[in-house]
């Protein structure tokens, strides 16, 4: 299994630009998330999913759309980039539902820097 | 809404010396659960406390919960250079949301580095 797999790696966008933070997983988990982290925040939610079709906001949403059409991608979508969203992104997913009850596990991060 | 407050945000020490990190709620927590981060990498679980005064022990990590179930404490004996890191602390949110009380809140965590 490859776990959770999160591309691109790094990305620099200019302000204004759009542009879609891809996630997967091949681990058949139900529950799947996207955090934010930033120096002094610890991880902050933005978005999660309990399941193909639901989607829910998490502490941090302005700014960025998700879908979740398969159970293995949740794609996370910055509709107009700000210096603000400069930040380092994990995707996370875990097998039950209830992610406050199940491990997580991460992918290794996307570094994004909106100049 | 919750607030999970971690001290200290960062911490120092000798290679050898013990470490402690506490983990403190504003809401009772059903759960916590502990997560480290090595520097440039992703948080990987470590363990999940469920009752009240609850113990537990990895090699040389000792993990607690509160008896009130609302703040928890990391306890590394005798660090190594292996332990550098951030550690963290989460647990689900106070109010349920749509779904259930199925949302992690993660604490601002504390960043250990060791001095050889």
């Amino acid at each position: 299994n490859a776990g959770v797999t999160q591309t691109p790696k790094f990305q620099v966008l200019k302000t204004g630009q759009s542009m879609t933070l891809q996630c997967a997983q091949d681990m058949n988990h139900e529950y799947m998330s996207w955090y934010r982290q930033d120096p002094g925040m610890g991880l902050r939610l933005i978005h999660y999913s309990v399941g193909a079709g639901i989607t829910d906001q998490g502490e941090v949403p302005n700014g960025y759309n998700v879908s979740r059409s398969t159970t293995e991608d949740f794609p996370l979508r910055l509709l107009s980039a700000a210096p603000s969203q400069t930040s380092v992104y994990f995707c996370a997913s875990s097998y039950a539902w209830r992610a406050s009850t199940d491990t997580q596990y991460f992918g290794p991060g996307t570094r994004l820097t909106v100049l | 809404g919750q607030q999970v407050m971690q001290i200290p945000q960062y911490q120092h020490v000798q290679e050898g010396e013990d470490f402690t990190t506490y983990c403190n709620s504003s809401t009772t927590l059903s759960n916590i659960q502990w997560y480290k981060q090595r520097p440039g990498g992703h948080p990987v679980f470590l363990i999940q406390l469920v009752k009240s005064g609850e113990v537990k022990k990895q090699k040389r990590l000792t993990f607690q919960f509160g008896e009130a179930k609302k703040n928890s404490s990391l306890h590394i004996t005798a660090t190594q250079t292996t332990d550098v890191g951030t550690y963290f602390c989460a647990g689900p949110p106070g109010q349920v949301s749509n779904f259930g009380n199925e949302k992690l809140t993660f604490g601002t965590g504390t960043r250990l580095t060791i001095i050889p």
